[in-house]
């Protein structure tokens, strides 16, 4: 079965910092990828996602992700947090043209002012 | 544009009781999906629907039954409630499947937020 894994459960940085957040899949055929964001008490929302052609993509708010096929990974990244991206993190995964999507259980992202 | 709406956005039930969560979309999607979400678990699939008339199992399925009623609509039914399912369920809906080449991200629901005693 295809699983995602999201290896940091939370993650505290300081406004400012840069961030790194980790996803990998298991699923060794084509793949589209995308990470979502969920502020408190609110629903997911698309911050980016990769279907084909250059594996660096950028999203909403200053965030991008690198495909690293070799590596099977997704990670999310942003040079400089600001308070306001205090929310959870998701990465989902679709296999090929399969219509499921497969999230990783999710990274909490706390930024302190 | 509503997007996807869910309701009830809250509903407490007791152990054996039913009900059904409704959602229903209006940006002309093809496809539709019930998630639910739990603290650490993040969001495990419940149903999809690739399209009206057809219906498919995901990760998490005891439990639970779906009717997708119309192109707009897709049900949620708990035949009879467990503490287990104490949960936040999403609904979603997508265009993946589309001609057009659409790259078939989820639009989601606000939540419905379900307890059971």
């Amino acid at each position: 079965a295809q699983s995602v894994s999201q290896h940091n459960h939370h993650v505290i940085l300081s406004e400012a910092a840069s961030l790194e957040l980790g996803c990998n899949y298991s699923y060794g055929g084509t793949v589209n990828l995308f990470w979502y964001v969920q502020y408190p008490g609110q629903h997911l929302q698309l911050l980016l996602k990769y279907f084909s052609g250059d594996p660096l993509v950028k999203g909403i708010k200053g965030f991008e992700a690198e495909f690293i096929k070799s590596k099977f990974s997704f990670n999310l990244r942003k040079p400089s947090v600001q308070w306001s991206d205090t929310a959870e993190y998701f990465c989902a995964v679709r296999r090929g043209s399969n219509y499921k999507l497969t999230f990783g259980k999710g990274t909490l992202l706390t930024v302190n002012p | 544009n509503a997007g996807v709406t869910q309701t009830p956005k809250f509903q407490v039930l007791k152990t054996g009781q039913s009900m059904t969560l409704q959602c229903a979309q209006d940006m002309n999607h093809n496809s539709m999906y019930w998630y639910r979400q739990d603290p650490g678990m993040g969001l495990r699939l419940i149903y999809y629907s690739a399209s009206e008339g057809t219906t498919d199992k995901g990760e998490v399925p005891n439990g639970y039954n779906v009717s997708r009623l119309n192109k707009r609509e897709f049900s949620l039914r708990l035949e009879s409630a467990a503490p287990s399912q104490t949960s936040v369920y999403f609904c979603a809906s997508s265009a993946f499947g589309l001609a057009g080449g659409n790259t078939g991200e989820l639009f989601f629901g606000e939540g419905s937020r379900l307890t059971v005693l």
